[in-house]
């Protein structure tokens, strides 16, 4: 089951902050993080596994709530750079190694 | 390190012809997965193979889809006859996985853009 990623869109100016939140309804293994700008493929940024082991990008932060099944992206003092639709992908215990992505939140940074 | 490579970029056929695309993963790489991308979606699963392989084709229409990996280094995903809602992005990516590495990052190839009409 596809997992609800929240908001569905966000506008900031630079140096603002965003959330972005990932929540499935099953038990999860692992929650990975992309980012996709328009007309691009879309780019690794983060892995999070179940245990607290995290794998990705220096200047981005994550967290993982095994418990509840969810995850958050933390974009902090944002870059124009960081437009572009954010994907969280799940794997759950019962299918190991496939991803199943979110239907992706919309960033746009403003000058 | 070259990426994941993926031809044509864009194709435009008329419904009920065939059509194929290519791709070639990044060098090492065991896995790989095709998706589709519609519009305003995330990529959708449609053919996962460890080495040669398949290990999942749950999500591909096996009525018209077709996928085969080479040797376990490139692969083709063929569609025939297609249908006007075959229209989308189809996405190659690449990993590395381990036995204990279930979830490996993904590499995705710039896709190819199949337009049905």
């Amino acid at each position: 089951q596809q997992p609800v990623q929240s908001p569905q869109a966000v506008i900031l100016r630079e140096g603002e902050d965003a959330v972005i939140n990932c929540s499935s309804s099953k038990a999860l293994y692992s929650v990975h993080w992309y980012r996709q700008k328009h007309g691009e493929a879309p780019v690794f940024l983060m892995i999070l596994l179940k245990g607290g082991e995290q794998k990705g990008h220096e200047k981005i932060s994550a967290s993982f709530n095994e418990k509840k099944q969810q995850s958050s992206l933390y974009l902090t003092a944002s870059q124009l750079s960081y437009s572009g639709t954010y994907f969280c992908g799940t794997e759950d215990y019962n299918q190991g190694g496939k991803l199943i992505f979110g239907q992706g939140t919309e960033l746009s940074v403003k000058p | 390190e070259a990426g994941v490579v993926q031809s044509p970029r864009y194709k435009i056929i008329e419904k009920k012809q065939p059509v194929a695309f290519w791709c070639n993963p990044i060098s090492g790489h065991n896995t790989l997965y095709w998706y589709r991308q519609n519009l305003g979606q995330g990529p959708e699963l449609l053919i996962r193979y460890e080495n040669e392989e398949a290990v999942d084709d749950s999500q591909l229409p096996k009525d018209r889809f077709s996928a085969e990996r080479l040797k376990g280094v490139d692969s083709t995903l063929k569609i025939q006859p297609a249908e006007l809602g075959d229209s989308a992005v189809y996405l190659c990516a690449s990993s590395l996985v381990t036995g204990a590495d279930r979830g490996g990052e993904q590499y995705f190839g710039p896709g190819t853009r199949l337009t049905v009409t």
